[in-house]
């Protein structure tokens, strides 16, 4: 069973701190996708990662992809408020998204 | 451009009607698909189409049908509504080769009660 894993499921921090959202998947792909989903809206892409190795960065968000260990980061550098949301990742599976279950990230002033 | 249209926004339906979830793009992408998403989990993929004419079952297909007569446009139609498919439906598109990026429409919340 082709499963997408994520975690914290939900993360609640302080401005300036830093973390990481944790994305495992259980098949063998090398394209990754990552979406923020604000409450009530639709889907944003963020970042598509398409190898090995691949290291894509986006003002305070950071996302790695290492498709040996079947692992993707979203490194949140100096969090700040507006970044709150609910971030996906997904995994490209012949012409099938799997999906995790999403981080819901709350950032506290 | 407008990108990714999805109508209507908002529909409540009684167990047992039918009705076609609207989904246009203007990209002329040869990739579209529909997701539906519940209250704490990911996507999950409904029904997926590679270009007019060719359509293909997803994760959840059961109780949804859909069509691809052209490359801008993918219905999604529920057939007998019942309130496991209370949920926001998600249509999606992407180009084809190396164009991997996907983009979502707005999304219909449907509820069936």
């Amino acid at each position: 069973e082709l499963k997408v894993e994520q975690n914290p499921l939900f993360l609640s921090m302080q401005e300036g701190k830093n973390y990481t959202i944790y994305c495992n998947y259980s098949t063998t792909s090398d394209r990754l996708y990552w979406y923020r989903q604000d409450p009530g809206k639709s889907l944003e892409s963020l970042f598509v990662l398409l190898s090995n190795g691949a290291v894509k960065q986006e003002g305070r968000l950071m996302a790695s992809l290492d498709t040996k260990a079947r692992l993707s980061t979203l490194h949140i550098t100096a969090a700040v408020h507006d970044l709150s949301a609910t971030y996906f990742c997904a995994v490209d599976v012949v012409y099938q998204l799997i999906w995790g279950a999403g981080t819901k990230l709350i950032i506290k002033p | 451009n407008a990108g990714v249209t999805q109508t209507p926004k908002f529909q409540v339906l009684k167990t047992g009607q039918s009705m076609t979830l609207q989904c246009a793009q203007d990209m002329n992408h040869e990739y579209m698909s529909w997701y539906r998403q519940d209250p704490g989990m990911g996507l999950r993929l409904i029904h997926y189409s590679v270009g007019a004419g060719i359509t293909d079952q997803g994760e959840v297909p059961n109780g949804y049908n859909v069509s691809r007569s052209t490359t801008e446009d993918f219905p999604l139609r529920l057939l007998s509504a019942a309130p496991s498919q209370t949920s926001v439906y998600f249509c999606a598109s992407r180009g084809g080769g190396r164009a991997y990026e996907q983009y979502f429409g707005p999304g219909t919340r449907l509820t069936v009660t």
